[in-house]
């Protein structure tokens, strides 16, 4: 049960778009579409931001999209908003019937 | 609305159990699945264990597993984490996610975390 794999850090000027890697093993997020990612603000709960792979909940900007292809999904933040400023994480379901969460990514807009 | 509010938190010696509590609301409870998640102060999320809807099927993390048990009380609407053994590592907000939808794999509702902490 190893953490999935997120660079530590990812930066960029409002308006642009950053992509966040979230890399694992076939044993979780290359067998199943249970790829889903989470925003955290300092002493906040995490949010959902992506489900299953690619799809956002009701209520999410759809400057946030998500990918997969092999052992590695990615999310994708365009139009980079001072709001944005965050840490993401990922997480997926596993051959065990268990989850693991990503490393985790903070993100910061210059 | 819909909620879930966790409990049981507090500071603990080394060795000893504490129990938590997630109470839920706002959704028809015995039909999702429960899960435990925690983040130890300044890291990352950790997945700690789920429940079935109806309580006969749990997994845990490995980092948990033998220690801790998760249940649940469909009749109060309460999910229960009991923690043995607890070490200091185990140091952590506490947080209990429901999925978005009862046989889902995301977690779209969170509780705002009862904090653990053991002592050495």
């Amino acid at each position: 049960q190893s953490a999935l794999t997120q660079p530590a850090s990812v930066s960029g000027s409002p308006g642009q778009s950053i992509t966040i890697s979230c890399t694992g093993s076939s044993s979780d997020v290359g067998g199943y579409n249970s790829v889903s990612w989470y925003q955290q603000h300092p002493g906040k709960a995490p949010k959902l931001m992506i489900y299953d792979v690619s799809n956002r909940p009701s209520g999410v900007s759809n400057r946030f999209s998500g990918s997969k292809s092999g052992n590695t999904a990615s999310l994708t933040i365009s139009g980079l908003q001072a709001e944005d400023e965050a840490d993401y994480y990922c997480n997926s379901y596993t051959s065990s019937s268990t989850y693991v969460f990503g490393t985790g990514t903070k993100v910061t807009v210059l | 609305q819909v909620q879930l509010v966790e409990s049981g938190g507090g500071v603990v010696q080394r060795g000893r159990s504490l129990r938590l509590s997630c109470a839920a609301s706002g959704f028809t409870f015995r039909s999702y699945g429960m899960n435990w998640v925690r983040q130890a102060p300044g890291k990352g999320l950790e997945w700690v264990a789920v429940i079935s809807f109806d309580g006969s099927t749990e997994y845990y993390a490995d980092s948990v597993k033998g220690r801790f048990t998760i249940s649940r009380d469909n009749s109060k609407n309460t999910v229960y984490l009991q923690m043995n053994s607890l070490r200091p590592e185990d140091t952590a907000v506490y947080y209990c996610a429901r999925p978005r939808v009862p046989l889902g794999d995301a977690f779209d509702i969170w509780g705002q975390g009862t904090m653990v902490t053991v002592s050495s």
